[in-house]
């Protein structure tokens, strides 16, 4: 089967910079997604890795240990408009995603 | 806008009927995917369909169902619902290679009374 792990909740400050870390067990892997969902809204694509290493996309960066089976989302110079749930997903080569539990981010001012 | 269509938006039934659920993909994507997403949970993968073909089932009830028809729509068919049946339940689909990128609809909200 396929599990990932997430914190339920994180929270911080206007400007800071927060990781949010995702644990996967799966088989047939190929690569990690991260998504954003605002409440009552859908999932949207935030970066991808299929391999070691850091992805940067603007304020998001995400990276990826296949060995470790481990990554994490990166998100600085927080802003309010930020606090949302982050979901992970492991997609296999059959391009099927499985998503972890969701973590929910608050920023404060 | 994604480009995926999902309709009805919101869906207002009673325990023990059944209804249809309907996606779109966007176009040219030959993959969708369905969700459960019930209150302040994740999203519990249903079951995927490519170019019309089942390809991966997930935790998918018996009590329901899915097909991919040929101009790539999808439906998913619920029935006998139970009060626990009430959740958000999005589509999504994928262009053909490995992009990890999946384009959502804006889901169809289920409420079983």
């Amino acid at each position: 089967g396929q599990s990932l792990e997430q914190p339920s909740e994180v929270t911080a400050v206007e400007g800071a910079i927060v990781q949010i870390n995702c644990t996967y067990q799966t088989s047939g892997f190929y690569g990690l997604s991260w998504y954003q969902q605002h409440d009552g809204g859908a999932p949207t694509f935030l970066s991808y890795n299929a391999l070691d290493g850091l992805e940067e996309t603007g304020r998001f960066s995400s990276f990826l240990s296949r060995s470790d089976s481990y990554g994490y989302l990166l998100l600085q110079e927080l802003q309010m408009k930020d606090s949302a749930s982050y979901f992970c997903a492991v997609s296999n080569y059959g391009q099927n995603f499985v998503f972890g539990p969701g973590t929910r981010l608050s920023v404060l001012p | 806008d994604s480009g995926v269509t999902q309709t009805p938006k919101h869906l207002i039934t009673a325990t023990g009927q059944r209804v249809t659920l309907r996606c779109s993909p966007r176009s040219g994507d030959l993959s969708v995917y369905w969700y459960q997403q019930s209150l302040d949970q994740g999203l519990q993968f249903l079951i995927q369909y490519y170019n019309g073909e089942e390809r991966a089932k997930g935790n998918i009830l018996e009590r329901f169902s899915a097909q991919q028809f040929p101009d790539l729509h999808s439906e998913l068919n619920l029935s006998s619902l139970e009060l626990g049946d009430s959740a958000l339940y999005f589509c999504a689909s994928s262009v053909e290679g490995q992009t990890g990128e999946l384009f959502f609809g804006e889901g169809s909200r289920l409420t079983v009374l």
